[in-house]
């Protein structure tokens, strides 16, 4: 079974589209997380979630916004996409904030 | 800026060899971990090591944590080619309880 999957694995969408991204884990964890990874490889965290607590990078656009329906699942939603949306986004999870993390597969969204 | 900044930013070494690849970090931290990234895949944990720990092994890993000058450094030792891959460092912390990463070193070990 997959500890940690999101859905869908490729996202094709246009410009100025909403979409979403599922995440779901079946770790019991109390944490999850969403990171973007550009075409750099570099990791930046955007949320962190857990059922008390979201702590939001503030460089991230409030076109984004995480939505948490039970512990198990963070999904993401993206309001009036741009370019530079365009990346792989991982959902991860956690026992708590800071120990290891385990992360889904990745969606790679490209905006055209 | 980022949290943790890897050295190099890549590394291309023969099968057999050992590569070394190091981490800096800017703020106090509980731990530090190392994650791999295979091509088109998630991450994966490959060790953590705590503040309070100055060195620790697993398997053919290696690694270190010099909390005074806040670095950390991942030894993989006889190389394969399998352990192509991007490695990661990241950084935990109490305060924001988040992990975060460095950049990464990409690897390359050539049969």
């Amino acid at each position: 079974d997959t500890a940690v999957s999101q859905t869908p694995k490729y996202l094709v969408t246009q410009m100025g589209n909403d979409k979403s991204i599922k995440c779901e884990q079946n770790l019991g964890h109390d944490t999850m997380y969403w990171y973007k990874q550009d075409s750099k490889k570099f990791l930046k965290i955007m949320f962190s979630y857990n059922n008390k607590e979201l702590i939001i990078n503030e460089t991230v656009p409030n076109r984004f916004s995480p939505k948490s329906p039970d512990k198990a699942h963070l999904n993401l939603h993206i309001n009036s996409l741009e370019l530079g949306d365009s990346a792989v986004y991982f959902c991860a999870s956690s026992d708590r904030g800071f120990t290891e993390a385990f992360f889904g597969q990745g969606t790679r969204l490209t905006v055209v | 800026s980022q949290q943790g900044e890897e050295d190099p930013q890549a590394l291309s070494i023969q099968e057999g060899e050992n590569a070394t690849m190091n981490c800096s970090y800017k703020t106090s931290i509980n731990n530090l971990q190392w994650y791999r990234q295979n091509s088109g895949r998630g991450l994966v944990h490959l060790i953590l090591i705590r503040s309070n720990e100055r060195e620790k092994h697993s398997g053919r890993l290696r690694v270190t944590l010099d909390t005074s000058k806040k670095s950390s450094s991942l030894l993989i030792t006889a190389s394969r080619a399998a352990d192509t891959a991007s490695y990661f460092c990241a950084t935990g912390a109490y305060a924001g309880n988040m992990l975060t990463f460095g950049g990464g070193t990409r690897l390359m070990v050539k049969p």
